[in-house]
């Protein structure tokens, strides 16, 4: 079946610091890539997505690229800000399926 | 525009006790799904509808029920809690968007504790 890794954390960066968190994919076919944000107490945020190989999906100044050759869609910001502290999940829908499957989650601490 | 809204944000209950957890949404979508977040496990389906009338069992299943009369609600019924159904509740609705993608939309969570 389908299945998400992520990189396991926490992570924690100093402000300005740039971040990469990776995810790899297993799946059939073409599936859709997300990455959602969930900042503390709160629900699940989209951050962004892409849905056809080598698409790039940005917003708030972070990136992610859908890799097929590699199976991959590692998220990255230049410069984070205390801000962007949060826990990171990336998520697949597989081709013809509605359903997301997600990733553990990586949870991001920005200090001053 | 609500979005997707879940009540009650707090609950606690005794062990053999019954509850339902609400969620509507206003935004017309056909899709809806409950998932449970427990550390460490990341988001696991526990039921899904993809329209009025329809329902399907997602990964973790036991212990729930489901159904779905109207688009706009989705409630998600505890039998008999237990420990293990200790967990944050999150219901989401989605809907095809351009390119097929169903891209999700959460409510806030219910945070459930079964003592």
């Amino acid at each position: 079946g389908d299945s998400v890794t992520q990189m396991e954390g926490p992570v924690t960066l100093s402000e300005e610091a740039f971040l990469t968190i990776n995810c790899t994919y297993t799946a059939t076919g073409y599936p859709s890539l997300f990455w959602y944000v969930q900042y503390p107490g709160e629900g699940l945020q989209l951050l962004l997505k892409a849905t056809k190989a080598d698409d790039k999906g940005s917003n708030k100044g972070f990136e992610a690229t859908y890799r097929k050759e590699t199976t991959s869609f590692h998220l990255e910001k230049g410069s984070v800000q205390v801000s962007d502290s949060a826990v990171y999940f990336c998520a697949l829908k597989g081709a013809g399926s509605y359903q997301l499957t997600f990733g553990k989650g990586t949870k991001l601490s920005v200090i001053p | 525009n609500a979005g997707v809204t879940q009540t009650p944000k707090f609950q606690v209950l005794k062990t053999g006790q019954s509850m339902t957890l609400q969620c509507a949404q206003d935004m017309n979508h056909e899709y809806m799904s409950w998932y449970r977040q427990d550390p460490g496990m990341g988001l696991r389906l526990i039921h899904y509808s993809v329209g009025a009338g329809i329902t399907d069992q997602g990964e973790v299943p036991n212990g729930y029920n489901v159904s779905r009369s109207t688009t706009e609600d989705f409630p998600l019924r505890l039998l008999s809690a237990a420990p293990s159904q200790t967990s944050v509740y999150f219901c989401a609705s989605s809907y095809p968007g351009l390119a097929g993608a169903y891209e999700q939309y959460f409510g806030p969570g219910t945070r459930l504790t079964v003592t």
